[in-house]
């Protein structure tokens, strides 16, 4: 069975533009997860889609949003960047609590 | 909310010894308790979780033990190896069907020598 895959792994972008990343679950899982990961603030809970309906949400502001498709591919997109959003963003399918993660997305902010 | 405290950040160890990792929650709701190893450029990959119900769980050279009481669980490594080396994460989750959220440790960077 495939793993859970992350599109693009790396991506550069400027101040005050926007950006959308990609997610493919496990087969069959319908729940997604999405994680930040900073040396600062460790991994920190964005959000979490289940069957296309975010069932809840982390502490991040509203430029940080998501969504899931009917096949549970899952993206987000983060509006107006700053500096401080660059991070490893880390995607999670799950099925019966277990969330295995993708490799990730390294987005950086210049 | 939920807070999770893991301790030590570093820890370094001989190859064939053992390493503890411990790690202490708030919630007392938490049901759920996975363990996650990280290696540099990858994914948190899950090595082994346990659930409330049950207060110590062995895969081979991998244990993990919890004490809902105190509200603490710890990870096992015996007879470490090299590549048992990576940031490992803890964390905690209401584990319920509504909600897959994780909350995570800070990690523990383990380093084992040869």
């Amino acid at each position: 069975k495939a793993g859970v895959t992350q599109t693009p792994r790396y991506l550069i972008k400027t101040r005050g533009q926007q950006v959308t990343l990609s997610c493919s679950p496990i087969s069959g899982h319908r729940s997604v997860s999405w994680y930040q990961q900073t040396p600062g603030q460790g991994l920190q809970f964005l959000f979490e889609y289940f069957s296309e309906t975010q069932r809840n949400k982390g502490n991040f502001p509203g430029r940080f949003s998501g969504r899931q498709f009917s096949n549970s591919r899952s993206e987000m997109n983060v509006s107006t960047l700053e500096l401080g959003d660059s991070a490893l963003y880390l995607c999670a399918s799950s099925a019966s609590n277990e969330q295995f993660f993708g490799p990730g997305t390294r987005l950086t902010v210049l | 909310g939920e807070n999770v405290e893991q301790h030590p950040s570093t820890l370094s160890v001989q190859e064939g010894d053992s390493a503890v990792i411990k790690c202490t929650y708030s919630d007392s709701a938490s049901n759920y308790f996975p363990w996650y190893k990280q290696e540099l450029g990858k994914g948190p990959q899950l090595i082994i979780d346990i659930r409330s119900n049950v207060g110590e769980k062995k895969d081979q050279r991998i244990a993990v033990t919890l004490n809902k009481t105190a509200k603490h669980f710890s990870l096992h490594i015996t007879e470490t190896q090299p590549e048992d080396s990576a940031v490992y994460f803890c964390a905690a989750s209401i584990g319920s069907s509504n909600t897959d959220k994780l909350i995570f440790g800070t990690g523990t960077r383990l380093q084992v020598f040869p």
